[in-house]
Protein backbone atom coordinates (compact mmCIF):
# COMPACT_ATOMS: atom_id res chain seq x y z
CA UNK A 1 0.00 0.00 0.00
CA UNK A 2 1.12 3.39 -0.77
CA UNK A 3 1.02 5.43 2.49
CA UNK A 4 2.80 7.40 4.91
CA UNK A 5 2.83 6.05 9.01
CA UNK A 6 3.51 8.57 11.12
CA UNK A 7 4.81 8.02 14.66
CA UNK A 8 2.82 8.38 17.90
CA UNK A 9 1.23 10.98 19.73
CA UNK A 10 4.07 13.10 22.09
CA UNK A 11 3.39 14.83 25.44
CA UNK A 12 6.66 16.99 26.17
CA UNK A 13 7.25 20.13 28.76
CA UNK A 14 8.36 23.59 27.57
CA UNK A 15 12.11 23.86 26.84
CA UNK A 16 12.08 20.20 26.01
CA UNK A 17 13.24 19.08 22.73
CA UNK A 18 11.10 16.45 20.63
CA UNK A 19 11.26 14.42 17.26
CA UNK A 20 8.12 12.93 15.49
CA UNK A 21 8.50 10.64 12.69
CA UNK A 22 6.61 9.98 8.80
CA UNK A 23 7.57 6.96 7.37
CA UNK A 24 6.73 6.17 3.44
CA UNK A 25 6.06 3.09 1.81
CA UNK A 26 4.84 1.64 -1.57
CA UNK A 27 6.70 4.48 -3.90
CA UNK A 28 9.61 6.06 -4.33
CA UNK A 29 10.06 7.90 -1.23
CA UNK A 30 13.80 9.25 -1.96
CA UNK A 31 11.58 11.48 -5.22
CA UNK A 32 8.92 13.19 -3.56
CA UNK A 33 8.90 16.25 -1.35
CA UNK A 34 7.43 15.60 2.18
CA UNK A 35 5.54 18.37 3.43
CA UNK A 36 5.01 18.79 7.14
CA UNK A 37 1.23 20.73 7.72
CA UNK A 38 0.32 21.85 11.41
CA UNK A 39 -3.07 22.33 12.66
CA UNK A 40 -3.40 24.06 15.66
CA UNK A 41 -7.02 22.56 18.11
CA UNK A 42 -9.57 24.03 16.42
CA UNK A 43 -8.12 26.16 13.51
CA UNK A 44 -6.85 25.51 9.99
CA UNK A 45 -4.11 24.16 8.31
CA UNK A 46 -0.43 26.17 7.94
CA UNK A 47 2.67 24.42 6.10
CA UNK A 48 5.52 24.68 8.23
CA UNK A 49 8.20 23.14 5.32
CA UNK A 50 9.42 20.77 3.00
CA UNK A 51 12.09 18.16 2.99
CA UNK A 52 13.36 16.48 -0.10
CA UNK A 53 14.55 12.92 1.15
CA UNK A 54 16.72 12.41 -2.14
CA UNK A 55 19.14 14.82 -1.03
CA UNK A 56 17.41 16.49 2.40
CA UNK A 57 16.77 20.07 0.96
CA UNK A 58 14.78 21.58 3.10
CA UNK A 59 12.51 24.65 2.11
CA UNK A 60 10.37 26.80 5.41
CA UNK A 61 7.50 28.66 4.87
CA UNK A 62 8.73 32.28 6.47
CA UNK A 63 6.67 31.80 9.65
CA UNK A 64 8.13 28.61 10.32
CA UNK A 65 12.11 29.33 9.72
CA UNK A 66 14.04 28.96 12.31
CA UNK A 67 11.22 27.35 14.79
CA UNK A 68 11.72 23.58 13.46
CA UNK A 69 14.41 21.41 12.02
CA UNK A 70 12.89 18.99 9.07
CA UNK A 71 15.18 15.92 8.44
CA UNK A 72 14.81 12.75 6.39
CA UNK A 73 17.04 9.54 6.34
CA UNK A 74 16.44 8.02 2.82
CA UNK A 75 17.73 4.54 3.95
CA UNK A 76 14.91 4.40 6.12
CA UNK A 77 12.30 5.92 4.01
CA UNK A 78 12.02 8.43 7.06
CA UNK A 79 11.22 12.27 7.25
CA UNK A 80 11.53 14.11 10.54
CA UNK A 81 10.40 17.03 12.17
CA UNK A 82 11.87 18.47 15.30
CA UNK A 83 11.68 21.09 18.21
CA UNK A 84 15.16 22.05 20.23
CA UNK A 85 12.80 24.27 22.67
CA UNK A 86 9.00 23.52 23.02
CA UNK A 87 7.10 25.88 23.54
CA UNK A 88 3.35 25.49 24.88
CA UNK A 89 1.92 26.99 21.46
CA UNK A 90 3.57 24.32 19.73
CA UNK A 91 0.52 21.96 21.07
CA UNK A 92 -0.87 20.96 17.47
CA UNK A 93 -1.48 18.20 15.29
CA UNK A 94 0.89 17.20 12.89
CA UNK A 95 0.44 15.83 9.46
CA UNK A 96 3.20 14.85 6.88
CA UNK A 97 2.29 14.97 3.19
CA UNK A 98 3.87 13.77 -0.17
CA UNK A 99 3.75 16.77 -2.57
CA UNK A 100 3.03 16.08 -6.24
CA UNK A 101 2.90 18.36 -9.23
CA UNK A 102 5.66 20.71 -10.19
CA UNK A 103 5.76 24.15 -9.20
CA UNK A 104 3.54 26.13 -8.83
CA UNK A 105 0.87 23.63 -9.25
CA UNK A 106 1.61 21.67 -6.70
CA UNK A 107 -0.54 19.83 -4.10
CA UNK A 108 -0.68 17.08 -1.29
CA UNK A 109 -2.03 13.56 -2.37
CA UNK A 110 -0.94 11.83 0.02
CA UNK A 111 -1.29 12.23 3.93
CA UNK A 112 -0.15 10.63 7.10
CA UNK A 113 -2.74 10.13 10.01
CA UNK A 114 -1.52 12.82 11.71
CA UNK A 115 0.66 13.08 14.93
CA UNK A 116 -0.60 15.02 17.99
CA UNK A 117 1.97 16.94 20.11
CA UNK A 118 1.03 17.93 23.51
CA UNK A 119 3.50 20.96 25.29
CA UNK A 120 2.56 21.14 29.06
CA UNK A 121 4.18 21.44 32.09
CA UNK B 1 -6.33 35.59 8.90
CA UNK B 2 -5.22 34.14 5.25
CA UNK B 3 -4.97 35.63 2.31
CA UNK B 4 -7.45 33.38 0.99
CA UNK B 5 -10.76 34.26 2.14
CA UNK B 6 -13.60 30.94 2.57
CA UNK B 7 -16.96 31.15 4.08
CA UNK B 8 -16.48 29.77 7.84
CA UNK B 9 -19.72 27.73 7.11
CA UNK B 10 -21.61 26.14 4.77
CA UNK B 11 -24.87 24.13 4.99
CA UNK B 12 -27.47 22.27 2.77
CA UNK B 13 -29.66 19.18 2.62
CA UNK B 14 -29.13 16.11 1.22
CA UNK B 15 -29.54 15.68 -2.37
CA UNK B 16 -28.78 19.42 -2.84
CA UNK B 17 -26.03 21.37 -4.96
CA UNK B 18 -23.65 23.37 -2.76
CA UNK B 19 -21.00 25.68 -3.38
CA UNK B 20 -17.66 26.62 -1.16
CA UNK B 21 -16.13 29.85 -2.65
CA UNK B 22 -12.49 31.50 -1.78
CA UNK B 23 -10.97 34.47 -2.94
CA UNK B 24 -7.90 35.46 -3.28
CA UNK B 25 -5.70 38.38 -5.35
CA UNK B 26 -3.33 38.58 -8.19
CA UNK B 27 -0.54 37.04 -6.85
CA UNK B 28 -2.48 33.99 -5.87
CA UNK B 29 -5.72 32.18 -7.46
CA UNK B 30 -5.43 35.10 -9.86
CA UNK B 31 -2.33 33.24 -11.52
CA UNK B 32 -1.84 30.01 -9.95
CA UNK B 33 -3.73 26.88 -9.33
CA UNK B 34 -5.86 25.82 -6.70
CA UNK B 35 -6.23 22.89 -5.41
CA UNK B 36 -8.90 21.59 -2.98
CA UNK B 37 -9.08 19.07 0.15
CA UNK B 38 -11.41 17.63 2.67
CA UNK B 39 -11.03 16.56 6.18
CA UNK B 40 -13.92 14.52 7.38
CA UNK B 41 -14.39 14.84 11.17
CA UNK B 42 -10.80 13.78 13.60
CA UNK B 43 -9.50 12.49 10.38
CA UNK B 44 -6.39 13.38 8.33
CA UNK B 45 -6.88 16.09 4.68
CA UNK B 46 -7.84 14.30 1.94
CA UNK B 47 -7.04 15.60 -1.82
CA UNK B 48 -9.86 16.46 -3.19
CA UNK B 49 -9.40 18.76 -6.06
CA UNK B 50 -6.13 19.65 -7.59
CA UNK B 51 -4.80 22.51 -10.64
CA UNK B 52 -8.44 24.31 -9.94
CA UNK B 53 -10.95 21.69 -12.03
CA UNK B 54 -8.79 17.91 -11.73
CA UNK B 55 -10.04 14.86 -9.57
CA UNK B 56 -7.96 12.43 -8.06
CA UNK B 57 -8.67 9.16 -8.56
CA UNK B 58 -11.77 8.02 -6.25
CA UNK B 59 -12.98 11.19 -5.94
CA UNK B 60 -16.77 10.73 -6.88
CA UNK B 61 -17.40 13.52 -10.02
CA UNK B 62 -20.39 15.08 -7.35
CA UNK B 63 -17.32 17.21 -6.61
CA UNK B 64 -15.92 19.72 -9.28
CA UNK B 65 -13.88 22.74 -9.04
CA UNK B 66 -13.78 26.34 -10.91
CA UNK B 67 -12.22 28.99 -10.81
CA UNK B 68 -12.64 32.53 -12.48
CA UNK B 69 -10.00 35.80 -12.34
CA UNK B 70 -9.20 36.05 -8.75
CA UNK B 71 -11.61 33.39 -6.93
CA UNK B 72 -11.97 29.74 -6.83
CA UNK B 73 -15.33 27.61 -6.16
CA UNK B 74 -15.81 23.80 -5.33
CA UNK B 75 -19.09 22.61 -5.98
CA UNK B 76 -20.98 19.62 -4.51
CA UNK B 77 -23.86 18.11 -6.30
CA UNK B 78 -26.09 15.29 -5.19
CA UNK B 79 -25.08 15.81 -1.17
CA UNK B 80 -24.74 12.98 1.09
CA UNK B 81 -24.58 13.18 4.80
CA UNK B 82 -21.32 11.53 4.07
CA UNK B 83 -20.02 14.83 2.64
CA UNK B 84 -19.90 16.91 6.07
CA UNK B 85 -16.48 18.18 6.61
CA UNK B 86 -13.92 21.13 6.76
CA UNK B 87 -12.75 21.69 3.07
CA UNK B 88 -9.75 23.82 2.45
CA UNK B 89 -8.65 25.70 -0.88
CA UNK B 90 -4.89 26.15 -1.12
CA UNK B 91 -2.57 27.99 -3.56
CA UNK B 92 1.00 29.32 -4.26
CA UNK B 93 1.49 33.25 -3.12
CA UNK B 94 3.77 35.37 -4.83
CA UNK B 95 3.72 37.82 -2.61
CA UNK B 96 4.58 35.79 0.51
CA UNK B 97 6.40 33.37 -1.41
CA UNK B 98 4.47 30.38 0.68
CA UNK B 99 2.01 28.07 -0.22
CA UNK B 100 -1.82 29.34 1.54
CA UNK B 101 -4.06 27.09 2.71
CA UNK B 102 -7.67 28.96 2.70
CA UNK B 103 -9.04 29.95 6.73
CA UNK B 104 -11.49 26.55 5.92
CA UNK B 105 -15.24 25.75 5.90
CA UNK B 106 -17.28 23.67 7.40
CA UNK B 107 -20.20 22.02 5.92
CA UNK B 108 -23.38 20.47 7.69
CA UNK B 109 -25.37 18.35 5.41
Amino acid sequence: DVQLVQSGAEVGKPGESLKISCKGSGYNFSKYWIAWVRQLPGKGLELMGFIYPGDSDTRFSPSFQGQVILSADKSTNTAYLQWSNLKASDTAMYYCARRGGAFPDWYFDLWGRGTLVTVSS
Amino acid sequence: QSVLAQPPSASGTPGQRVTISCSGSNSNIGTKSVNWYQQLPGTAPKLLMYRNNQRPSGVPDRFSGSKSGTSASLAISGLQSEDEADYYCASWDDSLNAWVFGGGTKLTV
